[in-house]
């Protein structure tokens, strides 16, 4: 089957590091992308990986291990704002439908 | 800046009831999706469409719910006989090509059935 694993809480201070690891299992992987949800909002996307390294965005950062089913988010510079639901999703099928995780809820603390 | 747009944002309807949910596609956009959220829930894939027709769906876009495209610029989706379980957040979605290019978001419509 088709499916994603996440941490579902992490609790961080302002200015810190985290890392939201996250692992999947499908049979067709196109890559892995990154979403951010504030409470009642719409999904942002943050960042895709199709390929295995690091892609940096600002103080954002996803990586991706094909091999090894994994990717993770990395925030750095942590900031109040960043208190949201992050969630891990892969494309799949032909027409490029999202699986998601179950999303991760991230809590910045001053 | 260009964004999806969903109407209403609040929908309360009675169980049994037709429902019809409206999103305005960015404009150069041609693929569209439906997700839905329950409470506290993953974000779930409901149905992709392209070139005015279903291109995927999920197990959970029964013979209750359908799509439409009726103009170049409205996407909607209607369910015909809402359940207490079709209540969840619903999100549309576009992208510009059905590659692996970043679907933007919608506000979301929260449906409330009673």
């Amino acid at each position: 089957g088709q499916s994603l694993e996440q941490p579902s809480e992490v609790t961080a201070v302002e200015g810190a590091i985290v890392q939201i690891n996250c692992t999947y299992q499908t049979s067709g992987f196109y890559g892995l992308s990154w979403y951010q949800q504030h409470d009642g909002g719409a999904p942002t996307f943050l960042s895709y990986n199709a390929l295995d390294g690091l892609e940096e965005t600002g103080r954002f950062s996803s990586f991706l291990s094909r091999s090894d089913s994994y990717g993770y988010l990395l925030l750095q510079e942590l900031q109040m704002k960043d208190s949201a639901s992050y969630f891990c999703a892969f494309y799949a099928g032909n027409n490029r439908k999202l699986i998601w995780g179950l999303g991760t809820s991230l809590a910045v603390n001053p | 800046e260009p964004e999806v747009t969903q109407t209403p944002s609040h929908q309360v309807t009675q169980m049994g009831q037709e429902v019809i949910l409206r999103c305005v596609p960015i404009s150069n956009h041609l693929y569209f999706y439906w997700y839905r959220q329950i409470l506290g829930q993953k974000v779930e894939f409901l149905v992709s469409f392209y070139n005015n027709e279903i291109s995927e769906k999920s197990e959970i876009f029964d013979d209750q719910f359908s799509v439409e495209r009726p103009d170049g610029s409205n996407f909607t989706l209607k369910i015909r006989s809402t359940k207490l379980e079709d209540s969840a957040m619903y999100f549309c979605a576009s992208s510009v090509a059905g590659g692996f290019n970043e679907q933007f978001f919608g506000p979301g419509t929260r449906l409330t059935v009673l």
